[in-house]
This record gives C-alpha cells, sequence and structure tokens, in this order.
C-alpha cells in the first residue's frame, strides 16, 4: 500500500519549454504532497509543499512562477517546470505522507530525470 | 535547517561493520532513515519517534537520543547492497515536511 506514481521518468526538452511532471498515489489520498529536486550528489531538497484545493508553500529561494504546482484532486499534483534553462536539469521527486493503522510515514515517487538542452 | 550527518562517505570490505551518524541543531521529534541508490527513489529504512528508541532490521539497527538531538544508523556485517547514499530525515512544520540530511555515501567492496 502507499503507492506513488510519478510520470515521466526522464524527459529532455528545449530551453524556453514547459515540462509537466505528474505524482498520483494510487491506493491512498494525499492532501499534501510534497516536491523535491536533487542536484548530483547532493541531498534531496525541498522545494515545495503541494496542498490540496489549496495554494503551494514554496520554500525559500524557489520561485513559484516558475515552478508552478497544481494539486486539483487528493491523488494527483503536477509540477510544471516554466521557461526551464539548462540549470533546471536535476533529478525531481515527490513525496506523500501515509497513514496506516500501526504506522506512517512517506511514499516516494520514482522521480524524474529532467535534462534540459 | 538541514541536519548534518557523518561521515560524508564511506567505504568498507564485504563483513565490515559502519556508523552514520545524524545530527540536528534542532529539536528532534522523529527520525526517518533512507538509502537511495544512484538515480532512483529513496527507499525507507526505519523510522525512530521516542528518544532512547533503538530498532532493528535485518542488519541495520538505529538509535535516537533525543537529549542530544541525534541519531544513528549500525549496518553490521555490511553486503554489497548495502551499497548507496544514506539519509536521515526530520519531520517538522504543520505539513509536516520531511527535511533530508546531507547524506552519506556508502560504498561495499568485495
Amino acid at each position: 500500500g502507499a503507492v506513488v506514481s510519478q510520470h515521466p521518468s526522464r524527459v529532455i526538452c528545449k530551453s524556453g519549454t514547459s515540462v509537466k511532471i505528474e505524482c498520483r498515489s494510487l491506493d491512498f489520498q494525499a492532501t499534501t504532497m510534497f516536491w523535491y529536486r536533487q542536484f548530483p550528489k547532493q541531498s534531496l531538497m525541498l522545494m515545495a509543499t503541494s496542498n490540496e484545493g489549496s495554494k503551494a508553500t514554496y520554500e525559500q529561494g524557489v520561485e513559484k512562477d516558475k515552478f508552478l504546482i497544481n494539486h486539483a484532486s487528493l491523488t494527483l499534483s503536477t509540477l510544471t517546470v516554466t521557461s526551464a534553462h539548462p540549470e533546471d536539469s536535476s533529478f525531481y521527486i515527490c513525496s506523500a505522507r501515509f497513514q496506516g493503522s500501526l504506522n506512517y510515514g512517506y511514499t516516494f515517487g520514482s522521480g524524474t530525470r529532467l535534462t534540459v538542452v | 535547517q538541514q541536519p548534518v550527518q557523518s561521515p560524508q562517505a564511506v567505504i568498507l570490505r564485504e563483513g565490515e561493520d559502519a556508523v552514520i551518524n545524524c545530527s540536528s541543531s534542532k529539536a528532534l521529534y522523529s527520525v526517518h532513515w533512507y538509502r537511495q541508490k544512484h538515480g532512483e527513489a529513496p527507499i525507507f529504512l526505519m523510522i525512530l519517534l521516542k528518544g532512547g528508541e533503538q530498532k532493528g532490521h535485518d542488519k541495520i539497527s538505529a538509535s535516537f537520543n533525543e537529549k542530544k538531538q541525534q541519531s544513528s544508523l549500525y549496518l553490521t556485517a555490511s553486503q554489497l547492497s548495502y551499497s548507496g547514499t544514506y539519509f536521515c530525515g526530520t519531520v517538522s512544520g504543520s505539513a509536516r515536511q520531511l527535511t533530508f540530511g546531507s547524506g552519506t555515501q556508502l560504498t561495499v567492496l568485495p
């Protein structure tokens, strides 16, 4: 249980274009999802917290107009990288917190490798 | 603020032991441990919810010293499959965001 599906797994786009990444919770409802970015050999850095039906909360230094987050339903959150530039090339991962009867935790999507050329 | 892990990297032979430390400047209410292989999502290892708690899974265990705001991960008789980057994580904020530590790259050689 508590599976999150993320698509696409890899995407290459041209500089200046936009890319949308989808994150779906398959067997549970996720009122909150988290988006992380990871550069090579670095830790996962939280970019934003996505809340179903309301605006996302962005971490300091993350441009909200560049990284558009939409969480229109309890099972889907999307991250759109607008006007992508080579420096946006990174590994993007979504996550959701789940609450079970015996435990709780965080489950992660498989990640999206974005390359901007 | 990001928890600090030490060491940054460790190389060991199959069968050897390793300890990874995680230290936070803020009060810790829980500590999560993950392992990540290159290009993949992090895999959950364990959560420690209370100070003094110790947990173990197979030959991987962890302890949580709430007063010192520290946690340690112990890998005993390491296997090749243990190679990867280990992250501790702390939870904060009203949305309970998970903040990852700086990471420790573990390499197990045959």
